[in-house]
């Protein structure tokens, strides 16, 4: 099954510290995502990209929050300045295009805020 | 808008018992349905879809009917293993809206755990 690879598996960061979780997707898909998990409960969607741009994004996706595909490879997400409540699974996930809409989730970052 | 209804977990089971996971679902227009799994200290796999009614998704013993008339999806496994012990997560993908991007709604999980 297509992959996409995320970096770093596990994160430990202290409270109001910057975190960039990255993406780096096998195929050359053109939809990528950000998910996010707090630990027992549901998937969150946080943001869409495509074409180099954001697509769609949902209200927890706010000022603290980036995204960019700064080198056409690499997908990263940028917490600015990390918050307790920022703790959770990130999910990185991509969709091949119009052909399907089928995603396909990375392993994910755990995310620690201390 | 889009949401995802499971139901509650933990559900144990021993093992070749029959498994339902009940998922409902409220959508406009017409969404692909999918249910995920995710193993112990694992990310989320895609474990079967349905993109239209009465459509029937399957995989690895696994099968989920997409009923419009009911709204559901359904998870169903005649025999389940040790190994299916995991978190299922329903999930819908809204029809493409122009602006919008096929992002998921999740339901909240259910978790399975089998016995030997």
């Amino acid at each position: 099954e297509p992959e996409v690879t995320q970096t770093p598996s596990h994160q430990v960061t202290q409270m109001g510290q910057e975190v960039i979780l990255r993406c780096v997707p096998i195929s050359n898909h053109l939809y990528f995502y950000w998910y996010r998990q707090i630990l027992g409960q549901k998937v969150e969607f946080l943001v869409s990209f495509y074409n180099n741009e954001i697509s769609e994004k949902s209200e927890i996706f706010d000022d603290q929050f980036s995204v960019e595909r700064p080198d056409g490879s690499n997908f990263t997400l940028k917490i600015r300045s990390t918050k307790l409540e920022d703790s959770a699974m990130y999910f990185c996930a991509r969709r091949q295009g119009s052909s399907g809409n089928t995603i396909y989730f990375g392993e994910g970052s755990w995310l620690t805020v201390v | 808008g889009d949401s995802v209804t499971q139901m509650e977990g933990p559900v144990t089971l021993s093992e070749e018992a029959f498994l339902t996971i009940n998922c409902t679902y409220t959508a406009t227009g017409y969404p692909s349905l999918f249910w995920y799994v995710q193993y112990p200290g694992e990310g989320l796999q895609l474990l079967l879809k349905a993109t239209k009614a009465d459509d029937k998704g399957s995989n690895k013993g696994f099968e989920a009917t997409y009923r419009k008339e009911t709204t559901s999806f359904h998870l169903e496994k005649g025999s389940v293993q040790v190994s299916d012990s995991a978190v299922y997560f329903c999930a819908l993908s809204g029809s493409y809206s122009g602006a919008g991007s096929y992002q998921l709604t999740f339901g909240k999980g259910t978790k399975l755990s089998v016995i030997p």
